[in-house]
């Protein structure tokens, strides 16, 4: 596609559902960051895919949170038992897979926990 | 110690002046460094990308990098009311993960 894609764009849940987010990155591209942005914060790192080697999941807040990457291509992050805490808006984002090149970010989604 | 540290509170500069700011890192074998603009409800882009000390020039944007001192800076000159924004400081560690400072938010009085 022409850039990240993320959907739902907006999801609102009730405390104690799971929700599963997805990523469609760029065709081509090999790494894919997630990322969580609370309000007025800076961007908090989750996990990161780099092709088929192991994710880093050094930044998943809680073990109700997990990852997963197909096929190298699209990713679905899956929140379970959902707290209001885990309110905050879910980027996603991909590059060509080196230390030196540009994430190019989706447009997030906005998950509000009630 | 913070990986990427932005500190600095809202900035609010008159149209045409120079907006500056700062960022520290803490890994010292950091080699990537990255600023991105997030405007109000959007997703980041990246706007300057610097790897060697010294300066770096992209129109009206200029990063600075002292390794030595392990920060990061940009400076914005002739700023625009389109420069408002919250701006990012990136710096990618040795595991290849890009780590965010919180942002600085730039204003610009026209």
């Amino acid at each position: 596609g022409a850039g990240v894609s993320q959907s739902p764009s907006n999801k609102v849940t009730e405390k104690g559902k799971d929700v599963e987010l997805r990523c469609d990155p760029i065709s081509g591209h090999t790494a894919l960051y997630w990322y969580r942005q609370s309000l007025g914060q800076g961007l908090e790192f989750l996990i990161y895919f780099q092709g088929n080697s192991a994710p880093d999941k050094s930044g998943l807040p809680s073990d109700r949170f997990s990852a997963e990457r197909t096929g190298g291509s699209v990713s679905t992050l899956t929140i379970q038992r959902t707290q209001q805490e885990d309110s905050a808006v879910y980027l996603c984002a991909s590059s060509l897979g080196t230390a030196n090149e540009k994430l190019f970010f989706g447009s997030g989604t906005q998950l509000s926990v009630l | 110690q913070k990986e990427v540290e932005q500190n600095s509170g809202p900035l609010s500069v008159p149209e045409g002046a120079i907006a500056s700011l700062n960022c520290t890192y803490s890994d010292r074998g950091s080699q990537s460094f990255f600023w991105y603009r997030q405007y109000s409800g959007k997703s980041p882009e990246l706007i300057m990308s610097i790897y060697s000390n010294g300066d770096k020039e992209d129109g009206r944007f200029t990063a600075q990098l002292n390794k030595a001192s392990q920060y990061v800076s940009l400076l914005i000159r002739d700023s625009q009311p389109s420069d408002s924004a919250t701006y990012l400081c990136a710096v990618f560690y040795g595991n290849n993960r890009l780590a965010f400072g919180k942002g600085n938010q730039v204003v610009v009085i026209p």
